[in-house]
């Protein structure tokens, strides 16, 4: 079956960094997504790897090996405002999205 | 500023009654898709469009319809709702075009539907 798992719960401190992993099993791989969620709010596009290695943008940067099925999103320079899950997506041989649960990052002052 | 726009944020219906669900875009995309999000789940696909008057079905369509009249609005209907039908509905849009690139969603702000 096709899996992505993703830690269901981080805390972290405002001005600090934190990475979220996201480790995924599925049939092929045609790229991987990062969307944020504020709760009780749309999700909202963050980031797109297809190609292994490191994409910056800004405070946040997202992290793809393929051989490893592994994903990372690093954010750097913490704020409360990124109190939000944060959700990994693959789309799959068949160009449909699977999508993990989501991992909810506290911020702490 | 683009928009997926749901009609309803929160509804409470009965089991059995039919429910309507609407989803509009102002952003002349050509694919449509409705989700469902649980606690603990990721997103589950229901049903998508990718034309006027076309569907197909996701992961998980049983108990679901849609309707894809105009290329601007894709409707979710539950004929007769059941309690485990009880989640938050999302909908997205994003452009057609080569779906090796990064394809973007669009999500509406979720419609949370309480079946009692």
């Amino acid at each position: 079956g096709q899996n992505i798992d993703q830690p269901t719960e981080m805390t972290a401190t405002e001005g600090a960094i934190v990475q979220i992993n996201c480790t995924y099993q599925t049939s092929g791989f045609n790229g991987l997504f990062w969307y944020q969620q504020h709760a009780g709010e749309a999700p909202t596009f963050l980031s797109y790897n297809v190609l292994d290695g490191l994409e910056e943008k800004g405070r946040f940067s997202s992290f793809l090996s393929r051989s490893k099925g592994y994903s990372y999103l690093l954010l750097k320079e913490l704020q409360m405002k990124d109190s939000a899950s944060y959700l990994c997506a693959v789309r799959d041989s068949n160009y449909q999205l699977i999508w993990g649960a989501g991992t909810k990052l506290i911020i702490k002052p | 500023d683009v928009k997926v726009t749901q009609s309803s944020r929160y509804l409470v219906k009965r089991t059995g009654e039919k429910v309507f669900l609407e989803c509009v875009q102002d952003m002349d995309h050509e694919n449509m898709f409705w989700y469902r999000q649980d606690p603990g789940l990721g997103l589950r696909l229901i049903y998508f469009s990718y034309d006027v008057k076309m569907k197909e079905k996701g992961d998980i369509p049983e108990g679901y319809s849609v309707s894809r009249e105009k290329k601007e609005r894709f409707s979710l209907i539950l004929e007769s709702a059941s309690t485990n039908q009880t989640s938050m509905y999302l909908c997205a849009s994003s452009l057609a075009g080569s779906a090796s690139g990064a394809n973007v969603l669009t999500f509406g702000a979720g419609s949370r539907l309480t079946v009692l």
